[in-house]
């Protein structure tokens, strides 16, 4: 079973560019699920999709961020314009039960100069 | 606010020596307590869930026990492999998000 898939891996960008995460969940399952660690900080709940829906989008920080699922399969995030205080690396997860465990990417490292 | 804190941050450990890893939670309703495993560069990997006080899971040298206020992750004789940062999160009943603590650092020495 192929496993969730992030990409790029790293990203180093500008001050007020924009940029794109992708994530790939392991097919079937409904739940997807993105989180943020920023630098000396605990990981952080971004928000949750149920197929296309958002479900929870409570910890998603301000309007420059936007997710979306597109067909209730893969999920992008974009951050427009990005800031220095956004980096850190951004997990997508993906689970088909909501109280069991997720099954983490391996992130993108997001770079913001 | 769900809230997680992890004891110690970092330890070192000789291979064989056992110890435990200590989560405390303060959530309004537990739905689960959830241990992750994070290796360098990677995401966290799914260990255990927790539902109730009382709980215990194993897997291989670790063992994972829950009471209301806290969770503690036993590693036993532990081996270089089991170096890693180990994450604790709980998840609140009527949400599905989970609230992460910053992790112990564990390294064993041969």
């Amino acid at each position: 079973e192929a496993g969730v898939t992030q990409f790029p891996s790293h990203s180093v960008i500008e001050k007020g560019q924009t940029v794109t995460l992708r994530c790939d969940p392991i097919s079937g399952h409904d739940n997807l699920y993105w989180y943020r660690r920023v630098m000396g900080k605990e990981i952080k709940f971004l928000l949750h999709f149920v197929k296309e829906s958002k479900q929870d989008e409570s910890g998603m920080p301000n309007n420059r961020f936007l997710a979306e699922r597109t067909g209730g399969t893969y999920s992008t995030l974009k951050v427009q314009p990005a800031e220095l205080e956004d980096s850190g690396v951004y997990f997508c997860a993906s689970s088909l039960r909501t109280d069991y465990g997720y099954t983490f990417g391996s992130g993108t490292r997001l770079t913001v100069v | 606010e769900d809230q997680v804190t992890q004891s110690p941050e970092a330890l070192r450990l000789q291979e064989g020596e056992s110890s435990s890893l200590n989560c405390s939670y303060t959530v309004s309703g537990l739905r689960g307590l959830f241990w992750y495993r994070q290796d360098p560069g990677k995401g966290p990997e799914f260990l255990f869930t927790l539902y109730s006080a009382g709980e215990e899971k194993e897997k291989e040298r670790l063992k994972a026990t829950l009471t209301k206020k806290e969770s503690f992750l036993h590693i036993t004789a532990p081996k270089p492999e089991d170096s890693a940062t180990y994450l604790c999160a709980v998840q609140a009943r009527g949400n599905n998000r989970l609230a992460f603590g910053k992790g112990n650092q564990v390294v064993v020495i041969p």
